[in-house]
């Protein structure tokens, strides 16, 4: 089973719009953390925001919201005021933190976001 | 600039080559990650470090082979590999925090032919 589930492969949005990008996420643990990353053409994978499950109020990063929703484990990236440079891949990722220490994160499939004049 | 680099970019080799990725970091952070890109997949783990002590093995086949002489230091050693081991394999680095936000380098394109 899939931990990490992005249901839009493809999105398109008008420059200044508001974009909801989605991602729900499966655990059992108590304890993990959520993160959204981009992706540009260039490969680099660029860290925008993290929402820890303990958190009670939804991170904000600039533009960049996480609209956390805990009992539904939804974790929706909000980007506001759209820009062509947002145009990337965005990936939702998950660490469950019951191991302690360094662990990897396990990724979702993506969404391709391409912002039009 | 994210202190994260990689070397090679783009590296194309044959199935009987043996290479070597490397991974750098300028963050002071102590753990080092190997993920592997392909297309219409998920990033997928390959390996941790944690304090140079190798602290996963997602499963990997042995024509993969880690190596971590220090902290700032990550090398993937590659022998007798397949097609479908051709990827973008990325690095990434951490600080073994609860938070543990991990930065990434700007990635190998491997073709293997």
């Amino acid at each position: 089973a899939q931990k990490i589930t992005q249901t839009q492969p493809g999105m398109f949005v008008q420059e200044k719009e508001a974009v909801t990008l989605d991602c729900t996420y499966d655990t059992s643990d108590q304890s993990y953390g959520l993160f959204w990353y981009k992706q540009p053409s260039s490969g680099e994978m660029i860290f925008l925001i993290y929402q820890g499950s303990y958190d009670e109020q939804n991170a904000t990063e600039g533009r960049y919201s996480l609209n956390f929703q805990k009992a539904r484990k939804s974790a929706n990236l909000v980007i506001s005021a759209s820009q062509l440079g947002d145009s990337a891949m965005y990936f939702c990722a998950m660490r469950e933190m019951t191991g302690g220490g360094a662990d990897g994160l396990t990724f979702g499939k993506g969404t391709h976001l391409i912002i039009q004049p | 600039e994210t202190g994260v680099t990689q070397t090679p970019r783009h590296l194309v080799m044959g199935m009987t080559n043996k290479k070597s990725l490397k991974c750098e970091q300028h963050l002071g952070h102590n753990a080092m990650y190997w993920y592997k890109q392909s297309a219409k997949k998920p990033l997928e783990l390959m390996f941790v470090y944690n304090f140079k002590e190798q602290t996963e093995n997602n499963s990997v086949p042995s024509r993969f082979s880690p190596e971590c002489p220090n902290s700032s230091h990550l090398f993937l050693h590659l022998h007798t590999l397949q097609p479908e081991d051709s990827a973008l394999y990325l690095c990434a680095s951490s600080q073994e925090t609860s938070i543990n936000e991990q930065f990434f380098g700007p990635g190998t394109r491997l073709t293997v032919l």
